[in-house]
């Protein structure tokens, strides 16, 4: 069965460096999304991306954070100078269209220390 | 502002009994209703979903009910389980909107 894949599964990061987020979407979905969960709390959105754009993005969602699909098939999520509170879990998502069921990766846990 | 509001936060049952999850919505321009269901290390799945265009959708034990003019929806699960034992999110405008999620305990 398809599924949405990300790498890495864990990343611990010092304050103020760069990370890269990477996730490979479901071959035929056109739709693209980045969330984040703090341990034990909401599903917080931060961007969707179609069509080689960005087509919403929340207010989390700041010159900090920019996503980019670089090639056919990946798609990252890039957080400049990581702050403590940048701890959490980051799924990617995809779907066919929109409106419809979106598919998560099993995400990737971001430890700032 | 809170696009979509979930209750209850945290929910215990008796296997084999039902349980009740509710999600009440803002925008009236939502036309997508899904359910996801997280386990504990794992990313959401979606577990049901609807449209407007109807009142309620069955897929075994799990249905949603949708009142449009009360512009709420809810999930039931029938005969609970306890690998029903999850934490549940409602969620809309395109998947950009998650309820604040309710923990579901299901004791044997």
């Amino acid at each position: 069965e398809p599924e949405v894949t990300q790498t890495p599964s864990h990343q611990v990061t010092q304050m103020g460096q760069e990370v890269i987020l990477r996730c490979v979407p479901i071959s035929n979905h056109l739709y693209f999304y980045w969330y984040r969960q703090i341990l034990g709390q909401k599903v917080e959105f931060l961007v969707s991306f179609y069509n080689n754009e960005i087509s919403e993005k929340s207010e989390i969602f700041d010159d900090q954070f920019s996503v980019e699909r670089p090639d056919g098939s990946n798609f990252t999520l890039k957080i400049r100078s990581t702050k403590l509170e940048d701890s959490a879990m980051y799924f990617c998502a995809s779907s066919v269209k929109v409106n419809t069921e979106a598919f998560f990766g099993q995400g990737t846990r971001l430890t700032v220390v | 502002q809170q696009q979509v509001k979930q209750s209850p936060q945290s929910l215990i049952v008796q296997k084999g009994g039902i349980s009740i999850i509710n999600c009440a919505y803002e925008n009236t321009a939502f036309d997508y209703f899904p359910w996801y269901q997280q386990f504990p290390g794992k990313g959401p799945a979606l577990l049901i979903a609807i449209r407007p265009d109807v009142s309620e959708k069955k897929e075994g034990r799990f249905t949603i009910s949708f009142n449009k003019s009360a512009k709420q929806f809810s999930l039931h699960i029938m005969d609970s389980q306890p690998g029903d034992s999850a934490t549940y999110f409602c969620a809309g405008k395109n998947n950009l909107f998650f309820g604040t999620g309710t923990r579901l305990t299901v004791i044997p």
